[in-house]
């Protein structure tokens, strides 16, 4: 397996514009996360799904944010409208969890900047 | 709520000497620990864990983590450091309820002089 593979590495976006970030968790695993890493806040969980379902958004920072997983092998995070303050690297994880002591794999990142 | 402390934001360690990165954790019960390494425009990487018994986990690379639960603390170590070790470690906890997501520390960032 290629990992957890999170699309685009990189991101440059006008403030105001809308951001769609990528994640292609491991093939089999129930679960998946969206964190934040920042120097201010460091690593922040926003959203995570068990089996394509939601489970805890409290981490989202407002409105502007937005996470969705269609299917068992895909996610997305959207910013819109983005800010600078959005500036951050964005991972994904994945694990299997069917006995709760599974460690999460995470993915490369996805450094946005909101100029 | 759960929440991880690492004290310290860098440790200063020479190549060959034994290295320790602390963290310390607040759960409800008993916890979930574990270990991530992230090197420059890296993703985290998992080094080790511990659930359960043996207080004493080894990892991967050499590295090794003591649970101690008198004083709620999961110590990083290694024997003798290598300047590849150079990195940012990541503490983190779960605990034993139905929130499946970790919690981690700030983080410490380490580096080892040849």
């Amino acid at each position: 397996d290629a990992g957890v593979i999170q699309s685009p590495r990189h991101e440059v976006t006008e403030m105001g514009q809308e951001v769609t970030l990528r994640c292609k968790p491991i093939s089999g695993h129930d679960y998946l996360f969206w964190y934040r890493q920042t120097m201010m806040r460091g690593l922040e969980l926003l959203i995570y799904f068990n089996n394509n379902v939601p489970i805890d958004d409290s981490g989202m920072p407002e409105d502007r944010f937005s996470a969705k997983m269609p299917n068992a092998s895909f996610s997305t995070l959207k910013i819109q409208p983005s800010e600078p303050r959005d500036s951050a690297v964005y991972f994904c994880a994945s694990s299997f969890d069917n006995s709760r002591d599974s460690e999460a794999f995470f993915g490369q990142g996805t450094r946005l900047t909101v100029v | 709520a759960q929440s991880v402390a690492q004290p310290e934001d860098q440790v200063n360690v020479a190549e060959g000497n034994p290295l320790t990165v602390k963290c310390t954790y607040s759960v409800s019960g008993n916890p979930y620990l574990f270990w991530y390494v992230q090197y420059p425009n890296r993703g985290l990487q998992f080094l080790l864990k511990y659930i359960t018994g043996d207080n004493l986990v080894k990892g991967s690379y050499g590295f090794e983590a003591e649970f101690n639960k008198s004083q709620t603390s999961f110590h990083l170590k290694k024997p003798s450091a290598l300047v590849s070790d150079s990195a940012l470690y990541f503490c983190a906890v779960r605990d034993h309820t139905g929130r499946r997501a970790l919690t981690f520390g700030s983080g410490t960032r380490l580096q080892v002089q040849p």
